[in-house]
């Protein structure tokens, strides 16, 4: 069975970071891009960041590009997100997501998302 | 940026009713377009990619068609566990962008 398990998130001030962390099993994690989505209060989804199967390449949106780095360990099926320069709009439900094939894109399972509030 | 607008916003229907959600591309995305179904305090779960392939374990009510910026999502008759938010997503091109989801509501 699939599982994708979020972690890593809490409240942090801002301009401070964080990273979080996706758990993967159930699958060969280093054959799948993965990708990382958030969902503010109440608001829709918005892509955040890609990565490919060896590490990259990486794509970011710009609202996050030259803050969040996105990696992956694939020895411990695990993807990441360091966020830094954290901002009140970046709070959000971050969801980790794995790609359905060999591209990107289509997100066929979903972890259960970590909470990061940027708050002072 | 490609820019999806979904319609209506909500949609107020009945258990066995049909639903129509629409998806409207603001430039051409081929038939790389995804629905996902999001349930209150849950994450969201993929029913249709490239635009008509039902993903694995999503019952037959649910049907996906649409090519170039004009999509729809059809459920044939609700169930009461089919009342959500739905979103599409597109992939043509980066970055992938989402709607802003169709509420269907009893």
């Amino acid at each position: 069975e699939v599982q994708l398990v979020d972690s890593g998130g809490g409240l942090v001030q801002p301009g401070r970071s964080l990273r979080l962390s996706c758990t993967a099993s159930g699958f060969s994690f280093n054959s799948y891009a993965m990708t990382w989505v958030r969902q503010a209060p109440g608001k829709g989804l918005e892509w955040v960041s890609s990565i490919g199967v060896s590490g990259s390449p990486t794509y970011y949106a710009d609202s996050v590009k030259g803050r969040f780095t996105i990696s992956r360990d694939n020895s411990k099926s695990t993807l990441f997100l360091q966020m830094s320069s954290l901002r009140a709009e970046d709070t959000a439900v971050y969801f980790c997501a794995k790609d359905r094939d060999g591209g990107y894109g289509t997100f066929d399972f979903w972890g259960q998302g970590t909470l990061v509030t940027v708050s002072s | 940026e490609i820019v999806l607008t979904q319609s209506p916003a909500t949609l107020s229907l009945s258990p066995g009713e049909r639903a129509t959600l629409s998806c409207r591309a603001s430039q051409s995305v081929s038939t790389y377009l995804a629905w996902y179904q999001q349930r209150p305090g849950q994450a969201p779960r993929l029913l249709i990619y490239d635009a008509s392939y039902r993903a694995v374990g999503i019952p037959a009510r649910f049907s996906g068609s649409g090519s170039g910026t004009d999509f729809t999502l059809t459920i044939s008759s609700l169930e009461p566990e089919d009342f959500a938010v739905y979103y599409c997503q597109q992939r043509r091109v980066w970055p992938q962008t989402f709607g802003q989801g169709t509420k269907v509501e009893v």
